[in-house]
């Protein structure tokens, strides 16, 4: 039992180029979310999911999309980073009921 | 809109302290509120869930506890040891759906051995 995996760790990218993160988690959870951290703002929320095939916007959506095709993964896109796109990235999932959210370790992306 | 403030941002202490971490919201209507624990360069370790019936809830050396009529939770460390050390983080559920949850921006505590 992996809990929530992330992958890439860590990327650098160049401004203008695309990327997707890819967020998967066994623990069988309806509930995906994304959020960025970043020095002096704490988390905040990205995009997030309630199920297979469905998303919605959080609180600082834009410059990213999101996909649901499988319930286990849930992916993030950059269509053209940009540097203010520099942050790690955390997804996380969670049961219907409001129980606790479980964390992945994160991606640190650095855009130039 | 919700905001959580933790206080203070930063603490450092001789180990063996008991200690208190302070986190405030401005919407009574909430869920839940967990606090988590970050590491440098790792993800958050869920310590302590309390959902808005509650008034507390206790791990180990750890007591959490929930004012929702003063918008006001507190994170009791007994008897503090360096491996402590780490960040903490407030965060909340309110609003009714499936939205993520509303961080605070933590307090980076230091237990000097």
């Amino acid at each position: 039992n992996a809990g929530v995996t992330q992958t890439p760790k860590f990327r650098v990218l160049k401004t203008g180029q695309s990327m997707t993160l890819l967020c998967a988690q066994d623990m069988n959870h309806e509930y995906m979310y994304w959020y960025r951290q970043d020095p002096g703002m704490g988390l905040r929320l990205i995009h997030y999911s309630v199920g297979e095939g469905t998303t919605a916007k959080g609180e600082v959506p834009d410059g990213y999309n999101v996909s649901r095709l499988k319930k286990q993964n849930f992916l993030l896109g950059l269509e053209s980073a940009a540097p203010s796109q520099t942050s790690v990235y955390f997804c996380a999932s969670r049961a219907p009921s409001f129980e606790t959210q479980y964390f992945g370790p994160g991606t640190r992306l650095l855009v130039l | 809109k919700q905001e959580v403030t933790q206080i203070p941002a930063a603490l450092s202490v001789p180990e063996g302290e008991n200690l208190v971490l302070n986190c405030s919201f401005t919407d009574s209507a909430i869920y839940n509120l967990q606090w988590f624990r970050q590491d440098p360069g790792k993800g958050l370790t869920s310590l302590l869930l309390i959902q808005s019936s509650q008034r507390e809830q206790t791990s180990g050396r750890l007591n959490a506890s929930l004012d929702k009529s003063s918008g006001r939770s507190t994170l009791y460390i007994a008897a503090s040891q360096p491996g402590d050390s780490a960040t903490y983080l407030c965060a909340l559920y309110s609003g009714g759906g499936a939205d993520g949850l509303t961080f605070g921006k933590g307090t980076h505590l230091i237990i000097q051995p």
